[in-house]
């Protein structure tokens, strides 16, 4: 089945840096990425839709130039938190949508993102 | 506008016993409805889904739901609970936007598994 590869699962930076993080696509073409974060004990958040060859889409109360994102091929979505904050830590999950009879989403295994 | 309500953010029942997770949802157009598990630490894992046809669907680890329309329901159960079963549940509903629609998810419901 359709498979979404993340990295890295877990991720410790100083706070003003920058950290990226990829979702890929293994088996299939994803021309459309969902990124959502979760605080703890929460339910999941969706930050942005990515589109293969266009800009993201954000919603509403997502700064769009802190968390940027790119779809840079069919296959490989990033987003990356700059300038990070303590307040930034989260997990942040990617997810792929299905098409027509394998209608479903995968996501992937999620990024334990800590700013210290 | 799509929306799930999970009832009970927690659940706890014992090995054996039958399990029951609610959800309900609200949707301007004929849902497309998910449960999803989430064990600490890690991504959602499909349980079942609900797109067209049966409205009793089986999915993984002996789990099922079933869509009631009239109720706007789609309750997540399992006979017999097994320790493994415990973890964070979700219930979510798609806007079908096409192909490509975005889900929207309950708050979750974690089930505990007592000996």
């Amino acid at each position: 089945g359709a498979v979404v590869s993340q990295h890295p699962s877990r991720v410790i930076c100083k706070s003003g840096t920058s950290v990226k993080i990829e979702c890929r696509s293994l088996d299939f073409q994803a021309t459309t990425m969902f990124w959502y974060r979760q605080f703890p004990k929460q339910s999941l958040m969706l930050m942005a839709t990515s589109n293969e060859g266009s800009k993201a889409t954000y919603e509403q109360g997502v700064e769009k130039d802190k968390f940027l994102i790119n779809h840079a091929s069919l296959t490989l979505s990033t987003l990356t938190v700059t300038s990070a904050h303590p307040e930034d830590s989260s997990f942040y999950i990617c997810s792929a949508p299905g098409e027509g009879d394998n209608y479903g989403y995968t996501f992937g295994s999620g990024t334990r993102l800590t700013v210290v | 506008a799509q929306s799930v309500t999970q009832l009970g953010s927690h659940v706890s029942v014992s090995e054996g016993a039958l399990v029951l997770l609610r959800c309900n949802y609200s949707s301007s157009v004929p849902p497309y409805l998910f449960w999803y598990v989430q064990y600490p630490n890690q991504g959602l894992q499909l349980l079942l889904k609900y797109t067209t046809g049966a409205t009793l669907v089986k999915g993984i680890n002996g789990f099922e739901a079933e869509f009631k329309k009239s109720e706007t329901s789609f309750h997540l159960t399992k006979p017999s609970a097994h320790m493994s079963d415990a973890a964070e549940y979700f219930c979510a509903v798609s806007d079908r936007s096409g192909s490509q629609g975005n889900l929207i998810f309950g708050k979750g419901t974690k089930l505990s598994v007592k000996p």
